[in-house]
């Protein structure tokens, strides 16, 4: 399988604990995003990095939250102190650029639930 | 500040019938589209996409139509079949911009 993966598939936590989150993109993308997605709600852009490089972080993403992508190739989503708001589905994008524009290839997410 | 909106949470639709989903957005500097499709506990599966510089595109069942003066798109499926039964996404981005911004999403049923 060649698509994008994501460990864990779900993760339980408890308020306070700190959880890290891996993506392992498609091997020839050199662009890697992470999205949240809540009920009812479109994925929102967190940060997205260009090999090794975080080139934009949303201002969604708080103090607590950080990501690398060593080496420019997986990467890692940690969030510290995690709090109730925290839950959500975190997901991992890799592109490539198309003819057209840039196509996203989402990995199956990992579904966070913090109580 | 939601710059793509899809005003319609639902639609359902007979099987064999066409399912029409649409999108709105406020950003002129827009000038790629794409439509996703997500099952539930899955990640978003790329569908279709459209250039600024073309109105329609088409791929087998699925085609887009994009309106700039209005910033309107659509999708339209037909015919519709129990698969397409998902939660469908618009989203779009700029030509400088890799990320993409999405819409709230539309949750397709199609009733046998």
């Amino acid at each position: 399988d060649t698509g994008v993966s994501q460990n864990p598939r779900h993760k339980i936590t408890k308020r306070g604990q700190n959880v890290t989150f891996r993506c392992d993109p498609i091997s020839e993308h050199n662009r890697l995003y992470w999205y949240r997605q809540t009920l009812g709600q479109g994925p929102e852009f967190l940060t997205y990095f260009q090999n090794e490089a975080q080139l934009e972080k949303s201002r969604l993403l708080s103090d607590r939250f950080s990501a690398e992508r060593p080496k420019g190739s997986f990467s890692t989503l940690e969030i510290q102190r995690t709090e109730q708001g925290d839950s959500a589905m975190y997901l991992c994008a890799s592109s490539v650029t198309g003819t057209m524009g840039e196509k996203l290839f989402f990995g199956s997410g990992t579904q966070l639930s913090v109580l | 500040d939601q710059q793509v909106k899809q005003n319609s949470p639902s639609l359902s639709v007979q099987e064999g019938r066409i399912s029409i989903l649409n999108c709105d957005y406020t950003n002129s500097m827009f000038d790629y589209f794409l439509w996703y499709k997500k099952y539930p506990a899955e990640g978003p599966t790329f569908l279709i996409s459209i250039s600024s510089i073309k109105d329609k595109n088409e791929d087998g069942r699925f085609t887009v139509f994009l309106n700039k003066s209005a910033k309107h798109l659509s999708l339209h499926i037909v015919p519709s079949q129990p698969g397409d039964s998902a939660v469908y996404f618009c989203a779009a981005s700029t030509l400088t911009d890799y990320k993409l911004s999405f819409g709230a999403g539309t949750t397709v049923t199609v009733r046998a």
